[in-house]
């Protein structure tokens, strides 16, 4: 079963400084990748899905793919506090639909 | 188009009650899944369906957790009888099909178990 693994559990980040946040899984046979964003009391709203290695982008997230190192990123550029929020890397297994999720990452925009 | 609706929204139960948690997913999907999500444990998958079977049962949570879905627009997870460690928001999600598409994540219901 895969497991995934987020980093840093919380970050603050001023407006308009670059925000990373880090996954790394355990298994490489995951064929889509996927980064969520979840607003206290809203669902979990998609950003960036990337299923090759490289660089996917998405408005102001990109997401990085090395399944050789087993690590996916997302770079949000230009952050504001309105992306104040808990985001979640998640990655689907490639013989079903189930997804597995990190633990998510705290993220806090100040103005 | 209507996204994934869920109702309701907070839900507060007595220990030992029966509830049950409604949700209807995007018109068209195939794929609906019952997450429950806490602080600590993260999300974890309750159930999933395939064009209405089940197809995964959650496995630790089948002795008081039971999903349903008995046409292809609504679904209901019922719990009974509910305990205190119950209390967590319950995600219901869709899906148009496995593989590389999108599951669309409804608002949740925040359930508060005394």
């Amino acid at each position: 079963q895969q497991k995934v693994q987020q980093s840093p559990e919380s970050l603050t980040v001023s407006e308009g400084a670059m925000a990373s946040l880090n996954c790394t899984f355990s298994d490489g046979t995951s064929d889509n990748f996927r980064w969520y964003r979840q607003h206290s009391a809203k669902g979990l709203e998609v950003l960036v899905s990337i299923f090759s290695d490289g660089e996917k982008e998405e408005g102001r997230f990109t997401a990085h793919l090395n399944r050789a190192s087993l690590h996916v990123s997302l770079h949000i550029r230009e952050p504001q506090p309105s992306d104040s929020a808990v985001y979640l890397c998640a990655m689907t297994g490639n013989n079903n639909n189930r997804i597995f999720f990190g633990d998510g990452t705290q993220l806090v925009v100040k103005p | 188009d209507a996204g994934v609706t869920q109702t309701p929204r907070h839900e507060v139960a007595e220990k030992g009650q029966t509830i049950i948690l409604k949700c209807e997913p995007v018109s068209g999907h195939n794929d609906l899944f019952w997450y429950r999500q806490t602080k600590i444990q993260g999300l974890e998958l309750l159930s999933y369906f395939r064009s209405k079977s089940l197809m995964e049962d959650g496995g630790a949570f089948k002795d008081r957790f039971k999903a349903e879905m008995l046409n292809s627009s609504f679904s209901t997870l019922k719990i009974q009888p509910t305990e205190p460690k119950d209390s967590a928001v319950y995600l219901c999600a869709s899906s148009l099909d496995w593989g590389a598409y999108e599951q669309y994540f409804g608002p949740g219901t925040r359930l508060t178990v005394l």
